[in-house]
């Protein structure tokens, strides 16, 4: 089984519909990091949690990361076709090493019209 | 634009070619990574380098060779590769915990 498992693997939706993507992990998650990546592109950097309990948006998505620091979620509202993409979370799980993330499998989001 | 870049972007190569890609960053940061990536699997961190010496090596094969001249620039060095190889392989630099990637490498090899 993964270090860190997301869910769904892939998910498609119509524009204007709200989801959420979940990522989870049976350790203690020191950073939480999510991603957006275009096919067969790099990873854009979308936003980071770090305190449990903690929430942050930009534009229409928002990421929380749960008190037990354990599992995290990003929510689009009114989704574009514009945030069609994949989105992998990502996590230090080891403290002390901050050079080191451990990333989900990812989930892919197609937006239809 | 994350202010790392990677050439080439793209790569065909045959098993017995030898062939290198480069990745360079001039955002002051001080570690830099190579992660492969294929399908349906999680990314796959390859090496770290932090200040010009590597701190990480995930048990990866000889015939990938990394090389970080000085923090702005790192290299993956390919030879004898084989076909399950072929993957986007991603480059990315940090100062402290966030990573910033490159566009990717995506390497066919043949």
């Amino acid at each position: 089984s993964q270090e860190l498992e997301q869910s769904p693997q892939s998910l498609i939706v119509q524009e204007g519909k709200n989801l959420t993507i979940n990522c989870t992990s049976s350790k203690t998650l020191y950073g939480l990091y999510w991603y957006k990546q275009k096919y067969g592109e790099g990873l854009i950097f979308l936003m980071m949690l770090q305190k449990g309990g903690e929430e942050k948006s930009h534009e229409k998505i928002t990421a929380k990361l749960d008190e037990k620091k354990q599992q995290s979620s990003l929510h689009i509202t009114a989704s574009q076709p514009s945030h069609a993409g994949i989105y992998l979370c990502g996590a230090d799980m080891e403290p002390g090493t901050a050079s080191k993330l451990t990333f989900g499998t990812g989930t892919r989001l197609q937006v239809t019209l | 634009e994350t202010g790392v870049t990677q050439t080439p972007r793209h790569l065909v190569m045959g098993m017995t070619n030898k062939k290198s890609l480069k990745c360079e960053q001039h955002l002051g940061h001080n570690a830099m990574y190579w992660y492969k990536q294929s399908a349906k699997k999680p990314l796959e961190l390859m090496f770290v380098y932090s200040l010009e010496e590597r701190v990480e090596n995930n048990s990866v094969p000889s015939r990938f060779s990394p090389e970080c001249p000085n923090s702005s620039h790192l290299f993956l060095h390919l030879h004898t590769l084989q076909p399950e190889d072929s993957a986007l392989y991603l480059c990315a630099s940090s100062l402290g915990t966030l990573q910033f990637f490159g566009p990717g490498t995506r390497l066919t090899v043949l």
